[in-house]
């Protein structure tokens, strides 16, 4: 009865490798996000996308690209890891705005 | 440019004493103020929102309150329990943008 699940939990790669995480909701809700929490527990969000259409891109090096392949999934591609890209990822989901419903996170670690 | 923050960054209690979690913000145009928990090694999981018309809300243990004067917002949690303890973020949301603006966060540690 997940909610909103993410794959993997846990990624260490090397810099400068890409490396993608995925994400599904079972909720039916038409909008997801991606957030990066820091190590500072600072969470901002990254990108939002409603019905597969990009919504919000808060100036996101374009190193990272989300990809939509139905309202259910929200996956983000990263491409030439850096170290400060190192962080906790989260998808959300919602149906109506103000209330989200965050994913269990992914742990990217960068070496 | 727009910030939510918290007073204090911890904040230790003993098991059924009240809590009180505060956040400042600095931009008001924001159509809802939104509390969520966060505990170890999950997500952040949804308490209680207050839309930014009213001053006050209750839940169930929890009350948020709002002072647009003072831009000010908290949120009580009576009889707080161990499993309460967790990671406290206030965010504002911006319905015409749909952009969640988290702040800082408190560690909020019950003692039993």
């Amino acid at each position: 009865d997940t909610a909103v699940s993410q794959t993997p939990k846990y990624l260490v790669t090397q810099m400068g490798n890409d490396k993608s995480i995925k994400c599904e909701q079972n909720l039916g809700h038409d909008t997801m996000y991606w957030y990066k929490q820091d190590s500072k527990k600072f969470l901002k969000i990254m990108f939002s996308y409603n019905n597969k259409e990009l919504i919000i891109n808060e100036t996101v090096p374009n190193r990272f690209s989300p990809k939509s392949p139905d309202k259910a999934h929200l996956n983000l591609h990263i491409n030439s890891l850096e170290l400060g890209d190192s962080a906790v990822y989260f998808c959300a989901s919602s149906r109506t705005l103000n209330t989200q419903y965050f994913g269990p996170g992914t742990r990217l670690t960068v070496l | 440019g727009e910030s939510v923050g918290l007073h204090l960054p911890t904040l230790s209690v003993q098991e059924g004493d009240n809590s009180i979690i505060n956040c400042a913000y600095s931009n008001s145009a924001s159509d809802y103020f939104i509390w969520y928990k966060q505990e170890s090694g999950k997500g952040p999981q949804f308490i209680i929102d207050i839309r930014s018309n009213m001053d006050k809300r209750q839940g169930q243990r929890v009350t948020v309150l709002l002072n647009k004067t003072v831009k000010h917002l908290s949120l009580q949690i009576a009889a707080t329990q161990p499993g309460d303890s967790a990671v406290y973020f206030c965010a504002k949301l911006s319905t015409s943008y749909g952009k969640l603006t988290f702040g800082q966060g408190t560690i909020l540690t019950v003692h039993p």
